[in-house]
């Protein structure tokens, strides 16, 4: 099946800083990719919609200055959570469409914020 | 998209198979069913999906009723690998707006040797 690479797979960072999170389709292309978060033993909450080559539209509730999202090719979309605090602290988890008719999911990173 | 209901959580033998229900007795006529399974601290895993037909891939077989209201994801020897939390989904292909999945709660399945 189609892969999708998510990197880092873990990070821990200082309150306070930014932190970036790749999310690339490996073996297609993708117009629009998904970011979810999950906090332990709940389910995914998506966050918001990333759109090759335009702004990403983010669900109710969720932070677009505090959570930027860059869709700036086919294959590639970054999540950077800026100013991270301790209740940022979560597994992010991106997707990718493929062909209309399933979505791919990275592996996930765990970002600890101290 | 069709909300579905799943029990939290199922017991299974090792080497048995493996039947996961779900109910979904709102979904439209063009929305299909999905089962993604999520292995701990892991990203989601696509497993099956189908319309009105049954399928059946390497993975798993889905049993969906006539009625489309609900499905039966079938594994059929399932292996401790198989512990996992299955999510059951239904929604529209194609589009974007049709493209997010919405998760439920999902059942955590243990397989137990």
């Amino acid at each position: 099946g189609a892969v999708v690479s998510q990197h880092p797979s873990r990070v821990i960072c200082k309150s306070g800083t930014s932190v970036k999170i790749e999310c690339r389709s490996l073996d297609f292309q993708a117009t629009t990719m998904f970011w979810y978060r999950q906090f332990p033993k709940q389910s995914l909450m998506l966050m918001a919609t990333s759109n090759e080559g335009s702004k990403a539209t983010y669900e109710q509730g969720v932070e677009k200055d505090k959570f930027l999202i860059n869709h700036a090719s086919l294959t590639l979309s970054t999540l950077t959570v800026t100013s991270a605090h301790p209740e940022d602290s979560s597994f992010y988890i991106c997707s990718a469409q493929y062909r209309n008719e399933k979505l791919f999911f990275g592996s996930g990173t765990q970002l600890s914020v101290l | 998209d069709a909300k579905t209901t799943q029990p939290p959580s199922m017991d299974c033998a090792e080497g048995r198979a493996a039947n996961l229900p779900c109910n979904h007795s709102t979904i439209s006529g063009n929305e299909y069913v999905y089962w993604y399974r999520q292995i701990h601290s892991q990203g989601p895993q696509y497993i099956i999906h189908g319309l009105k037909n049954n399928e059946t891939n390497e993975m798993a077989s889905l049993i969906i009723t006539e009625d489309r209201k609900s499905s039966t994801l079938i594994l059929p020897h399932a292996t401790l690998r198989d512990t996992a939390v299955y999510y059951c989904i239904v929604r529209v292909a194609g589009g974007n707006a049709g493209n997010m999945l919405t998760f439920g709660g999902g059942t955590r399945l243990m397989v137990k040797p």
